[in-house]
């Protein structure tokens, strides 16, 4: 149980375009999901936190105009990076909550921007 | 905020020998502590966490201990194999608050 997946698994993408990345948890309803942003050889960055029929919170220093999330239903939350750069090649790796505190997460999507 | 320290940052050992890494936390109101095992170009897996109404949490090879009023909390890996290689996330959080926040990662070599 409490398996989560992300579509793609890895994108690479021209400078300028968009990018939209799924998180569905497949075998149980998530109410909050979160989408983190992980460099090489370094810890896990919260971006924001998704709740279900409502507006993300982002993280300070976390643009919502560029890290668009959108979390429509209690299996799904999306993330678009529109106007993407080199700057946001990463590794993006979204978690969904599945009790009171227990986040299980997705196998992340490697973004390449060139 | 939170903030969470995590040692080792990097961690070898011999097959069959024990692993220990540790994390200290600042927020005496966090009350959940998860650990991550991350193999590389994966997802973190959630393989034991704590609460903080117990003292110790075991599975199989693998335990987890708080101590409450030095805010600290370890895990321990028994009879290492080399499929434990990985890096390994502590993180803690607080009944008030969904967010987890993560040490910074301990990379764990198991030599065969």
């Amino acid at each position: 149980g409490a398996v989560v997946s992300q579509h793609p698994s890895w994108v690479i993408c021209k400078s300028g375009t968009s990018v939209k990345i799924e998180c569905r948890s497949l075998d149980f309803q998530a109410t909050t999901m979160f989408w983190y942003r992980q460099f090489p050889k370094q810890s896990l960055m919260l971006m924001a936190t998704s709740n279900e029929g409502s507006k993300a919170t982002y993280e300070q220093g976390v643009e919502k105009d560029k890290f668009l999330i959108n979390h429509a239903s209690l299996t799904l939350s999306t993330l678009t990076v529109t106007s993407a750069h080199p700057e946001d090649s990463s590794f993006y790796i979204c978690s969904a909550r599945a009790s009171v505190s227990e986040q299980f997460f997705g196998p992340g999507t490697r973004l390449t921007v060139l | 905020g939170e903030n969470v320290e995590q040692h080792p940052s990097t961690l070898s050992v011999q097959e069959g020998d024990s692993a220990v890494i540790k994390c200290t936390y600042s927020d005496s109101a966090s009350n959940y502590f998860p650990w991550y095992k991350q193999e590389l170009g994966k997802g973190p897996q959630l393989i034991i966490d704590i609460r903080s109404n117990v003292g110790e949490k075991k599975d199989q090879r693998i335990a987890v201990t708080l101590n409450k009023t030095a805010k600290h909390f370890s895990l321990h890996i028994t009879e290492t194999q080399p499929e434990d290689s990985a890096v390994y996330f502590c993180a803690a959080s607080s009944g008030g608050s969904e967010k987890l926040v993560f040490g910074k990662g301990t990379k764990l070599t198991v030599n065969p």
